[in-house]
């Protein structure tokens, strides 16, 4: 079957850096999703890797290795604004989302 | 630019009635998709679009039915209510179907169904 894992909810403390991991299984790979959804609203996108390696776009990096089905999620300087939800989604061969529940990050000052 | 709207915002509905969810986006995107988002769970798809004309089965498409006349609207409607359906429903649109293309989410409409 089709899984996604993520831990439930971590604590980080401002301007601290924290990696959030996901780990997939999918029939074929198209692709591995961030998103980041703030309570009461919508996803909105972060991050795409579909080649090993990691991908840096400001505070917030991501990485993927294909062979192991592992990606994560690193956020650098928190800040409080950074409380949030983040999804991770593996796409599979039919080019659709499969969707880890995602994991409460809860930034402490 | 709007991107994807969402109505209504809420919604109380009692159980076997039948309601229509609306989604319209203006970003000419062809792929469209429904999903739900229950507290524990991941997103789930319902139904998807990938084109205006052609509609597709997720992974809970009973008890729901979809419509794509044109691009721009998805609606997804209801047929007979039930409680298992109180949900958090989120429409979605990417430029098409294949890899890297984000979707971008509408705000949601919270449903309960008593």
């Amino acid at each position: 079957g089709q899984n996604i894992d993520q831990p439930t909810e971590m604590t980080a403390t401002e301007g601290a850096i924290v990696q959030i991991n996901c780990t997939y299984q999918t029939s074929g790979f198209n692709g591995l999703f961030w998103y980041q959804q703030h309570a009461g609203e919508a996803p909105t996108f972060l991050s795409y890797n579909v080649l090993d390696g990691l991908e840096e776009k400001g505070r917030f990096s991501s990485f993927l290795s294909r062979s192991k089905g592992y990606s994560y999620l690193l956020l650098k300087e928190l800040q409080m604004k950074d409380s949030a939800s983040y999804l991770c989604a593996a796409m599979d061969s039919n080019y659709q989302l499969i969707w880890g529940a995602g994991t409460k990050l809860i930034i402490k000052p | 630019t709007a991107g994807i709207t969402q109505a209504p915002t809420s919604q109380i509905l009692a159980a076997g009635r039948s309601m229509t969810l609306r989604c319209t986006q203006d970003m000419r995107h062809n792929a469209m998709y429904w999903y739900r988002q229950d507290l524990g769970l991941g997103l789930r798809l319902i139904h998807y679009s990938n084109t205006a004309g052609t509609t597709g089965k997720g992974e809970v498409p009973d008890g729901y039915s979809v419509s794509r006349a044109n691009t721009d609207d998805f609606p997804l409607t209801l047929a007979s209510a039930v409680p298992s359906q109180t949900s958090v429903y989120f429409c979605a649109s990417s430029a098409d179907d294949s890899s890297y293309n984000e979707q971008f989410f509408g705000p949601g409409t919270r449903l309960t169904v008593l």
